[in-house]
């Protein structure tokens, strides 16, 4: 089964650029998470969709930040315009909500440098 | 609010015995899970093991067990016969009503040969 698909794996973009992200959840899976990891916050969500809604952006960081779920099978996260700030891993994660263990699946990530 | 405390920012074990890495919790809600993920030097988050706050008994899977202790509010990964490909860095997480993962700050273990 494959897991959750992202792209790109790495990014390089000069500072003012727009980047787009993407992420495939696992088939079958209804919700949807974008991460970010940096050394100085470790590890914090962005935003959650749950059938496609977003549910929860409280973690956006500012307005640069997008994310949309046009369907259960992909979903994008935008930075516009980019900062040198922004460089980090994203990652996307996917879940089956509603069987109780909700455990959300990882995926590779994209490493994404603002220069 | 949620929070995960991992006191342990860095340990080292002989390969084959056992290790123990530490984590905390604190949440309002009464019904939430507890996780664990490696994240080896390759960058990538990967599924451990997972604990409900109602389940009667700890979760194991394979040479992985979590000591939970709710009344302590701790989590703990044991690792049993460790091998030198589980030198990663170890996190703890929660996640309740909201379903978010909060994540702890990590532990880095290193297997020594």
């Amino acid at each position: 089964d494959a897991g959750v698909i992202q792209s790109p794996r790495h990014e390089v973009t000069e500072m003012g650029q727009e980047v787009t992200l993407r992420c495939k959840p696992i088939s079958g899976h209804n919700s949807l998470f974008w991460y970010r990891q940096t050394m100085m916050r470790g590890l914090e969500l962005l935003i959650y969709f749950n059938n496609n809604v977003p549910i929860d952006d409280s973690g956006m960081p500012e307005d640069r930040f997008s994310a949309k779920m046009p369907n259960a099978s992909f979903s994008t996260l935008k930075i516009q315009p980019s900062e040198p700030r922004d460089s980090a891993v994203y990652f996307c994660a996917s879940s089956s909500t509603g069987t109780g263990k909700e455990t959300q699946y990882f995926g590779p990530g994209t490493r994404l440098l603002v220069l | 609010a949620q929070k995960i405390t991992q006191t342990q920012p860095g340990m080292f074990v002989q390969e084959k015995e056992a290790v123990t890495l530490d984590c905390t919790y604190d949440t309002s809600d009464p019904s939430y899970g507890l996780f664990w993920y490696k994240q080896p030097s390759s960058g990538e988050m990967i599924f451990l093991i997972y604990q409900g706050s109602y389940d009667q008994q700890n979760a194991t899977e394979g040479r992985y067990s979590l000591n939970f202790q709710k009344a302590r509010k701790s989590a703990n990964l044991v690792i049993s016969a460790s091998q030198l490909g589980d030198s990663a860095m170890y996190f703890c997480a929660v996640a309740g009503s909201a379903r978010q993962l909060t994540f702890g700050s990590g532990t880095q273990l290193t297997v020594l040969p």
